[in-house]
């Protein structure tokens, strides 16, 4: 299986920054089937970025995702309040998925 | 869009089986692959497994093989996920999850909180 290992672990930042976060793969990811996860507490993952750079619908275009191979970001330009949460990537490129152990992103 | 319904929560003994079931609706079942997530408290999310219904093919994370049975009922569009010989680490949030990689397209269920307590 595929381990995505995600850092940092924790981002403290402030509104108005910028955010990035990494996920390195221990295999090539094929076809870049890599998608980024935000969730918030008590809720249910939401897909921002899908084939590591399309972003999903709605989603705002502060959120960026680029990278291939073993190597991924997610950007967030400029931080809005509701941005700090925790952030998973995903690899999809194998029969058996697998997630990083997720970055949290919090308030400065 | 799709809206995905899972069962309500559980409460099981060490050694036994739970069933936890996601019917769909507003979409096309068997165009989506329908996965399988878990949480635990205060930890992160945990790929479990996945189903493609329209091929009836499932495939499972290594670390679940052999305890874990994901299926489909295409006539009811309800996927079902069954964990066997439960312990107390399985104690967890599971969520059911269906998408379509190339579009983009993933809905959540609700999640079913499932303890496990002697």
């Amino acid at each position: 299986e595929i381990v995505l290992t995600q850092s940092p672990g924790t981002l403290s930042l402030s509104p108005g920054e910028r955010a990035t976060l990494s996920c390195r793969a221990s295999q090539s990811v094929s076809s870049s089937y890599l998608a980024w996860y935000q969730q918030k507490p008590g809720q249910a993952p939401r897909l921002l970025i899908y084939g590591a750079s399309s972003r999903a619908t709605g989603i705002p275009d502060r959120f960026s995702g680029s990278g291939s191979g073993t190597d991924f970001t997610l950007t967030i330009s400029r931080l809005e309040p509701e941005d700090f949460a925790v952030y998973y990537c995903q690899q999809y490129g194998s029969s058996r998925y697998t997630f990083g152990q997720g970055t949290k992103l919090e308030i400065k | 869009q799709v809206q995905l319904v899972q069962s309500g929560a559980e409460v099981k003994k060490p050694g036994s089986s739970v069933k936890v079931s996601c019917k769909a609706s507003g979409g096309t079942f068997s165009s989506y692959t329908i996965s399988w997530v878990r949480q635990a408290p205060g930890q992160g999310l945990e790929w479990m497994g996945r189903i493609i219904p329209i091929l009836g093919i499932a495939n499972y994370a290594q670390k679940f093989q052999g305890r874990v049975t994901i299926t489909a009922d295409k006539s009811t569009s309800t996927a079902y996920m069954e964990l066997s010989s439960l312990r107390s680490e399985d104690t967890a949030v599971y969520y059911c999850a269906a998408s379509i990689a190339a579009a983009g397209e993933d809905y959540w269920g609700q999640g079913t909180l499932v303890t496990v307590s002697s």
